[in-house]
């Protein structure tokens, strides 16, 4: 399995600008997370899905973050406008109910200019 | 709530020596327990889990962990440490099971001196 797989690694964008990051699940896992990571507050729950549906958004930090699962094998977390404070790396994870396990992608870096 | 506590934000040992990483958590319910290390500009790479079988965890690579109820603990340990296992490392707590999300400590940075 090719694991989570995340695009892009790196962003560079400008301050307004609208960002998306993307992730794709592996296949058969049917939970999805996303999480932020900064030195100042460490790694942090945005936001996640059980079988595409979004279950808790508690932890997206504002309105201008957005996440989608249009299906099992797709999320797409948007910023809009991004702003610098958003500089950060960002992980995507999915695991499977009942596997007691959670598999991290490799992150984007997003650093906001 | 849950929430997990890594005492030492730094710790240096040298190369050969036992090392442990501390970590406490809080749970309302049994807890699912998780290591991970995440090596410079990586992903996170899970060492080993608990879920509610043998309180004395084996990972990869030589690591253990032991899940203690009385102390609310998972202390990491790993009897050799090597060069390559300098990282950071991250405690991190589950209430769900896999269909919840994973509440991280702060992490631990394990230097190894030569």
């Amino acid at each position: 399995d090719a694991g989570v797989i995340q695009s892009p690694r790196h962003e560079v964008t400008e301050m307004g600008q609208e960002v998306t990051l993307r992730c794709k699940p592996i296949s058969g896992h049917n939970s999805l997370f996303w999480y932020r990571q900064t030195m100042m507050r460490g790694l942090e729950l945005l936001i996640y899905f059980n079988n595409n549906v979004p279950i808790d958004d508690s932890g997206m930090p504002e309105d201008r973050f957005s996440a989608k699962m249009p299906n099992a094998s797709f999320s797409t977390l948007k910023i809009q406008p991004s702003e610098p404070r958003d500089s950060a790396v960002y992980f995507c994870a999915s695991s499977e109910t009942g596997n007691y396990g959670y598999t991290f992608g490799s992150g984007t870096r997003l650093t906001v200019v | 709530a849950q929430s997990v506590t890594q005492l030492g934000s730094h710790v240096s040992v040298s190369e050969g020596a036992l090392f442990l990483l501390r970590c406490n958590y809080s749970s309302s319910v049994p807890p699912y327990l998780f290591w991970y290390v995440q090596y410079p500009n990586q992903g996170l790479q899970l060492l080993l889990k608990y879920t509610s079988a043998a309180t004395l965890v084996k990972g990869i690579n030589g690591f253990e962990a032991e899940f203690k109820k009385s102390e609310t603990s998972f202390h990491l340990t790993k009897p050799s440490a090597h060069m390559s296992d300098a990282a950071e490392y991250f405690c991190a707590v589950s209430e769900g099971g896999g269909a919840d999300g994973l509440t991280f400590g702060k992490g631990t940075h394990l230097i190894i001196q030569p």
